[in-house]
């Protein structure tokens, strides 16, 4: 069935690092990839997106990459600040042309910026 | 732009009751998503409406049910409460078109079953 694992399931790094979070998808007609952040008391906040007929998107210090034989997207934080501190959740849904679709979700990452 | 506004945020019920939970989209939006999220299940779609009718369900028992009004308003409706039923409900709203496909989310109403 449809299933998107995450690794890992906890990151911690110094702020001013990099922060790679990775996931795999299994439903080959998938086609859509959010990533969100979800902060203690709040609701999932869409952060970055990628469709299938693009390999990479950039917005600032963040990245997604897609790659669409191997199943695997990632997320790329770079120079991490203490408030990127949150649980990240990445998803995957296959979208008909005029229909948004469900999106499944990986098990989320906690990512901890150290001052 | 005012984002989805989920009422109420916070509820304590009983087992074997039942509670209605409500989600206002962002203005325009026609799409209303539910998901439900526990820590160890994690995110899970429970179903999707738009122009009030059904277009998408997830792996959830009969007891939850849903449904959405002309101004694309949504409730979700559980009944016979379990302890398990406990979590973060979650609704998201789309504009649901060709070429839109992001989804984004309400605060969630924490639903707490004693």
């Amino acid at each position: 069935g449809e299933n998107v694992e995450q690794h890992p399931s906890t990151l911690s790094v110094q702020e001013g690092d990099s922060a790679v979070i990775k996931c795999t998808y299994s439903d080959s007609a998938s086609n859509y990839f959010p990533w969100y952040k979800q902060e203690l008391g709040k609701g999932p906040q869409l952060i970055i997106d990628i469709r299938s007929n693009v390999g990479e998107k950039k917005d600032q210090r963040i990245a997604v990459t897609l790659n669409k034989t191997a199943k695997h997207f990632s997320l790329h934080i770079t120079e991490t600040q203490p408030e990127d501190s949150a649980v990240y959740f990445c998803a995957a849904s296959s979208v008909p042309s005029s229909n948004t679709g469900k999106l499944i979700f990986g098990q989320g990452t906690t990512l901890q910026v150290k001052p | 732009k005012a984002g989805v506004t989920q009422t109420p945020r916070y509820l304590i019920k009983t087992r074997g009751q039942q509670v209605t939970l409500s989600c206002s989209p962002i203005s325009g939006h026609r799409s209303v998503s539910w998901y439900q999220q526990t820590p160890g299940q994690g995110l899970q779609f429970l179903f999707e409406y738009f122009s009030e009718t059904q277009r998408n369900k997830g792996n959830f028992p009969g007891r939850f049910s849903g449904r959405q009004f002309s101004n694309s308003r949504s409730e979700m409706n559980v009944s016979t409460l379990e302890l398990g039923d406990s979590a973060l409900y979650l609704c998201a709203s789309s504009l649901r078109g060709q070429g839109t496909y992001e989804q984004y989310f309400g605060p969630g109403t924490r639903l707490t079953v004693t």
